[in-house]
């Protein structure tokens, strides 16, 4: 069965743009979560969807956006950018259900704002 | 903030099995432990979960203590891959959903 995917893998942008990052859940999965990963705060929850519907938000600023497809493929944007908004950007999968809740992370976007 | 504390770092030797600690003093009666490992800017990867059993994997063991207030992640026979940060997470259902809570994790490094 294939993993999590995510694309693109690398991104370069300039502050003001904005972004877009998609990912793709492994087939049968339907939450699927986006973290930002940073050298000074560590891995950090953005938020999680669940049958096209936000269920979870992080402490993140409104620029931070998100939606899920009926597919369940999911995409984050992320309007007009900062420096600070560099980062590796991770989407995880899960089943949800019976008990089943482990995610499992794709390998990530790397974002780098100039 | 994160429901666990871990040791920032730890060392084993190459072969040895390695024992990684984790409190989770607050943890409620249905939340569970999961523990995930990152080996440098990768995607983290799942290893094992537990409630109050302990669980056994072909990747690792968990020890969860009677108190569920500790749990212990062993990797019985650490070879030079298992080189990477280790994180131990205390799942809280939220809304009917999830929400992993990442601490730093320990840095486990395997020296040959």
């Amino acid at each position: 069965k294939a993993g999590v995917t995510q694309t693109p893998r690398y991104l370069i942008k300039t502050r003001g743009q904005q972004v877009t990052l998609s990912c793709s859940p492994i087939s049968g999965h339907r939450s699927v979560s986006w973290y930002q990963q940073t050298p000074g705060q560590g891995l950090q929850f953005l938020f999680e969807y669940f049958s096209e519907t936000q269920r979870n938000k992080g402490n993140f600023p409104g620029r931070f956006s998100g939606r899920q497809f009926s597919n369940s493929r999911s995409e984050m944007n992320v309007s007009t950018l900062e420096l600070g908004d560099s980062a590796l950007y991770l989407c995880a999968s899960s089943l949800d259900r019976l008990g089943t809740y482990e995610q499992y992370f794709g390998p990530g976007t790397r974002l780098t704002v100039t | 903030d994160a429901k666990t504390t871990q040791p920032p770092s730890m060392d084993c030797a190459e072969g040895r099995a390695a024992n990684l600690p984790c409190n989770h003093s607050t943890i409620s009666g249905n939340e569970y432990v999961y523990w995930y490992r990152q080996i440098h800017s990768q995607g983290p990867q799942y290893i094992i979960h537990g409630l109050k059993n302990n669980e056994t994997n072909e990747m690792a063991s968990l020890i969860i203590t009677e108190d569920r207030k500790s749990s212990t992640l062993i990797l019985p026979h650490a070879t030079l891959r298992d080189t990477a940060v280790y994180y131990c997470i205390v799942r809280v259902e939220v809304n009917y959903g999830q929400n992993f809570v990442f601490g730093p994790g320990t840095r486990l490094s395997v020296l040959p």
